[in-house]
């Protein structure tokens, strides 16, 4: 079965950089865009970006333009996400789906990021 | 990039139907038929119910349902079960690099 297992809860200052990996299995890694979504406490989803592993394309929203780098490692099916110059705001858990007709058909489990000084 | 309008909350008795509306612009739900719906229940991830307006994943029941008007989509849950009670969003594919989800509505399951 489909299964995409991300990394542990994250503890960053205000500034620094976040890294957040995606290893994916059950499926063909580069077969399907890699996407990632953010959800602070209590509220909504908010689409961040995709990469696909097959073309090595990628995107974000303009929202995080300059701030997020997302990547991956074929060798280990595994995508990551890297979010800098963290704010406050940025505080959130951060989950990694498997996109299939521009919808996240499998998801991560999350992962909790906090930034806090 | 905005986000869809959703209403905050919907509710129901079990065994009755309920609709949630997602309405977006001629720019994303209007244009394209790439609307999902996702359930969410708490501190677990979203789980895909619907896409492309209307389709259902596999082992999604098909009590639930997905259709479209104009700039508004919409998820209708018929025989609300008391396993549905769990927040649901929409989103729509809204161009390159945009991708808006709606606010969310929790649904209640009286």
């Amino acid at each position: 079965q489909v299964q995409l297992v991300q990394s542990g809860a994250e503890v960053k200052k205000p500034g620094a950089s976040v890294k957040v990996s995606c290893k994916a299995s059950g499926y063909t890694f580069i077969s399907s865009d890699i996407n990632w979504v953010r959800q602070a406490s209590g509220q909504g989803l908010e689409w961040m970006g995709w990469v696909n592993p097959n073309s090595g394309n990628t995107g974000h929203a303009q929202k995080f333009q300059g701030r997020v780098t997302m990547t991956w490692d074929t060798s280990i099916s595994t995508a990551y996400m890297e979010l800098s110059s963290l704010r406050s705001e940025d505080t959130a858990v951060y989950y990694c789906a498997r996109w299939i007709a521009l919808a996240g058909a499998n998801w991560g489990q999350g992962t909790l990021v906090t930034v806090s000084s | 990039q905005s986000a869809l309008t959703q209403p905050p909350s919907a509710s129901g008795s079990p065994g009755q139907s309920v609709t949630i509306s997602c309405t977006g612009t001629s720019s994303d739900v209007g244009a394209y038929n790439f609307v999902s719906w996702y359930q969410q229940h708490p501190g677990k991830a979203p789980k895909l119910m619907i896409y492309e307006v209307s389709k259902r994943p596999s082992g999604v029941p098909d009590r639930f349902s997905g259709s479209k008007s104009g700039n508004t989509a919409s998820l209708t849950v018929s025989g609300l079960q008391a396993e549905d009670e769990a927040d649901y969003y929409c989103s729509s594919f809204a161009g390159s690099n945009n991708l808006p989800f709606g606010g969310g509505t929790k649904l209640t399951v009286l």
